[in-house]
């Protein structure tokens, strides 16, 4: 079956930009996802890329995608401690609603 | 802006009892799912509802879930018999045509 992982945590200072990686295995993936976490609360969507498109700008998001290599990436430019928080990347394949998501990358902001 | 909703927030419950967890999902949205997460593991799909019938449903969704959406408003997971099993953060998440789906804050199931 499909299969999504990222690394398990990353640690940034404040004003840095952080780029957290996903890697993904279906070759039918239509959308790609990034999801943020914050503690005890539910998934917030920020953002995703369809699958025919290279890289996406949102503000100070940037989303990467290489389908050749099956890999996702989410840039955070100016990182702030409000940012500290679990990133999921999820990617969703044609003809199916589900949602297959990663572990989580746990994204710690120093001021 | 506006959001999709869940309660309880926090559920515990006995081995073998059955439990419904709510939402209440975006008002112009179509597509309805649930995903739970398991302490330290990753958030998995269990099923989807679209024009009032199951569109979607993993493995996980055995006979013992079943969804309703008994109004316009409300979307709900039934557990008939809980197992320790079960205990986990429930997910509701809705969607419109377009763009992603947008998650609930989640119900926490303990199942003693």
């Amino acid at each position: 079956g499909e299969d999504v992982e990222q690394s398990l945590f990353l640690s940034v200072r404040e004003g840095d930009s952080s780029v957290i990686n996903c890697t993904y295995t279906d070759s039918s993936s239509t959308y790609l996802y990034w999801y943020k976490q914050e503690p005890g609360a539910g998934l917030q969507l920020l953002t995703y890329i369809f699958s025919n498109m290279d890289m996406k700008q949102d503000q100070r998001l940037t989303v990467l995608l290489n389908k050749k290599d099956k890999h996702l990436s989410l840039r955070i430019a100016d990182t702030q401690t409000g940012d500290s928080a679990i990133y999921f990347c999820a990617d969703r394949s044609t003809g199916f609603q589900k949602l297959v998501f990663g572990t989580g990358t746990r994204l710690l902001v120093s001021p | 802006e506006p959001e999709v909703t869940q309660t309880p927030s926090h559920q515990v419950t006995q081995m073998g009892q059955e439990v419904i967890l709510r939402c209440v999902p975006i008002s112009n949205h179509l597509y309805f799912y649930w995903y739970r997460q398991i302490l330290g593991q990753k958030v998995e799909f269990l099923v989807s509802f679209y024009n009032n019938e199951i569109s979607e449903k993993s493995e996980i969704f055995d006979d013992q879930f079943s969804v309703e959406r008994p109004d316009g408003s409300n979307f709900t997971l039934k557990i008939r018999s809980t197992k320790l099993e079960d205990s986990a953060m429930y997910f509701c998440a809705s969607k419109d045509r377009e763009f992603g789906q947008f998650f609930g804050p989640g119900t926490r199931l303990t199942v003693l």
